[in-house]
């Protein structure tokens, strides 16, 4: 069984530009949580789908932040316009189903996103 | 004060110790998970307990939900064992509250 998979794995782009980061959840996973970790600072929960529905985005930072799950699969994190603070690297992850506080959570690789 | 604190941040230890690296909390949770990152970035997870303790090869959870406390122990280390160790809690609205992890440096 394929894990949590995230796309692109590294991404250097410049201040200003747009960028999306997409993460595909194990299959069946109706929760999705987004986080990130900048530069010196612990990683911070950005949000939690559950299937196509967004249960909190209490974690995103501000309006350049957009994040989908279209159909209740994979997920796609835009940041536009990007900034040299949201250099870091950010985290996908899913779990099997809401209401089950034991489940495991399976974490993607991530996606180092550098902004110059 | 940080809702996960991990101590010690930084250790390095000789092949063949006993390690062990602490995670205290403040806030009410359904489950605490360690994980590990790699240099490389990537984050595995452990183990996830709610509560006693749970073994898997030389490595050791325990946690002790009434103290708010949970320890990692890692017997005979070996320099493979090398990366940053996390503690992570979650709360009734599923979100992972981060401690700000433990960077282990076993010397062969």
């Amino acid at each position: 069984e394929a894990g949590v998979t995230q796309f692109p794995s590294h991404s250097v782009i410049e201040k200003g530009q747009t960028v999306t980061l997409r993460c595909d959840p194990i299959s069946g996973h109706d929760n999705l949580y987004w986080y990130r970790r900048v530069m010196g600072k612990e990683i911070k929960f950005l949000l939690h789908f559950v299937k196509e529905s967004k249960q909190d985005e209490s974690g995103m930072p501000n309006n350049r932040f957009l994040a989908e799950r279209t159909g209740g699969t994979y997920s796609t994190l835009k940041v536009q316009p990007a900034e040299l603070e949201d250099s870091g690297v950010y985290f996908c992850a899913s779990s099997p189903r809401r209401g089950n506080s034991g489940n495991t959570i399976y974490f993607g690789e991530g996606s180092w996103l550098t902004v110059v | 004060k940080n809702e996960v604190e991990q101590s010690p941040q930084n250790l390095t230890a000789q092949e063949g110790e006993f390690i062990t690296i602490n995670c205290s909390y403040s806030v009410g949770i359904s489950a605490l998970h360690w994980l590990q990152q790699h240099p490389g970035g990537g984050i595995v997870s452990l183990f996830m307990l709610s509560s006693g303790k749970k073994k898997h090869g030389r490595l050791i959870a325990t946690i002790n939900i009434q103290e708010k406390h949970s320890s990692l122990h890692i017997t005979a280390s070996h320099p493979r064992d090398s990366a940053v160790y996390i503690c992570a809690v979650k709360g009734s609205n599923y979100q992972l509250i981060w401690g700000a992890g433990t960077k282990l440096i076993i010397k062969p």
